[in-house]
Formats: structure tokens, C-alpha cells, sequence
């Protein structure tokens, strides 16, 4: 069975760029998570899907920050514009469903770079 | 939003000893706790979940909570260098099920 699937691995920008993130998880699992994680610190949550819908984004930065789920598959997520501030690995992760016990399995996750 | 702490570390142990990991939390509500591992470099995965009060075992691993004193913690034991690797804390919250990581504890098993 396929992982979770992002790309690009590896992306470097100019500050004030847009930057695009895709998205396509294991089979079958209904809930999608995008996270960013810094350096020496744990995923942090920007947005969560169930299906189609965003059921949590309230950690999204909404004025730079997008994310889609047209066909409850695959996700995008946008930054639009960049900040040096930005710079980050943005993981993706799924769920079979969004309950107490549920496993999230995670991408190999995109390094962005922003200079 | 409530908070997962661990100990950032690193933590250092000797090969075949037992690792001892700890995580506190500060909502009593919290359902399910979860320990990830997390090599340099890449994407955290699950080692272990419990939600209830105990112990909870699975080859070398063991997870124990202990929901009065808001704390969970893993032992690894006969540890090997390949368990050298930031394990994550996490905490599912709320009636979202909400995820709160904590930022991990480096451990490096020295041969």
C-alpha cells in the first residue's frame, strides 16, 4: 500500500513568491492534515479535513494561507505571499477518520526554504 | 489551547540500558496519547497509543499513563543505537479529537 505522497521535496523561494504544496494520502482515509513543523519543535496544525471540508483551521494564517480539497482525495496548500518566517517543513498527514484513537500517517514532508 | 510538555533532552543512554521518556499535559479532558518517532530528517511515526491508566506493552516499548498525575510516559528497554531519534509526545483533545504535539525529546543511545 502507498504512503502518503507530497511534492515537491524540496523547494526555495524568494520572499514575497507563492509557493504551492500537494497532497495525496494513503487510500481510503478520509481525514487530511497539514502541519508545520520548525526546528526542534513538533508538528503544529494548520488545517484538517474531513472529506471536502475544513473542520479546523483555525491555526491557518488565512491572509497568505490556502488549502483545498476539491474531490476529498488529494490537498493543495498555498502560500501566496512568502515571508522569510515561512521557512519550514510542511507535513502532510491522514487519518482513517478523525476519532479519539485514530493513527495519523505522515508524508516525507516539503522543506521550504525562503530567502 | 492546552499544553504538552516534554523535556527537549538530549537524553542520553547506554546500549542496552532502559530509556525512560516523559510527557505532561495540562488538559484533564485529553482522550488518547500517542508516542512518535522521528529520525533526522524525517516524518514522525506512531510507535505507540494508550487511553487508559496503566501500562501498555508491545516488544521492547512500553507506554504508561497515569491520567491523575497528567503525565505519560515510554520505555524503551535493551536499548539499540537505532533508537537514537527525537520521539514526540502527542495529545488528542477536545470533541474534534484535536492533536497537541509536544516538542520532543532527543534520545541518543551511545554504543
Amino acid at each position: 500500500e502507498a504512503g502518503v505522497v507530497q511534492s515537491p521535496r524540496y523547494k526555495i523561494i524568494e520572499k514575497k513568491q507563492p509557493v504551492a504544496f500537494w497532497c495525496n494520502p494513503i487510500s481510503g482515509h478520509n481525514t487530511l492534515y497539514w502541519y508545520l513543523q520548525n526546528l526542534g519543535q513538533g508538528p503544529e496544525l494548520l488545517i484538517r479535513y474531513e472529506n471536502e471540508e475544513a473542520v479546523d483551521d483555525s491555526q491557518l494564517p488565512k491572509d497568505r494561507f490556502s488549502a483545498e480539497r476539491l474531490k476529498g482525495v488529494d490537498s493543495t496548500l498555498k502560500i501566496q505571499p512568502a515571508e522569510l518566517g515561512d521557512s519550514a517543513v510542511y507535513l502532510c498527514a491522514s487519518s482513517l477518520g478523525g476519532t479519539s484513537g485514530d493513527e495519523q500517517f505522515f508524508g516525507p514532508g516539503t522543506r521550504l526554504t525562503v530567502l | 489551547q492546552k499544553e504538552v510538555e516534554q523535556n527537549s533532552g538530549p537524553l542520553s543512554v547506554p546500549e542496552g540500558a532502559i530509556a525512560s521518556l516523559n510527557c505532561t499535559y495540562s488538559d484533564r479532558g485529553s482522550q488518547s496519547f500517542f508516542w512518535y518517532r522521528q529520525y533526522s530528517g524525517k516524518s514522525p511515526e506512531l510507535i505507540m497509543f494508550i487511553y487508559s491508566n496503566g501500562d501498555k506493552e508491545d516488544g521492547r516499548f512500553t507506554a504508561q499513563l497515569n491520567k491523575a498525575s497528567q503525565y505519560v510516559s515510554l520505555l524503551i528497554r535493551d536499548s539499540q543505537p537505532s533508537d537514537s531519534a527525537t520521539y514526540l509526545c502527542a495529545v488528542s483533545q477536545g470533541s474534534n479529537y484535536q492533536l497537541i504535539w509536544g516538542a520532543g525529546t532527543k534520545l541518543i543511545i551511545k554504543p
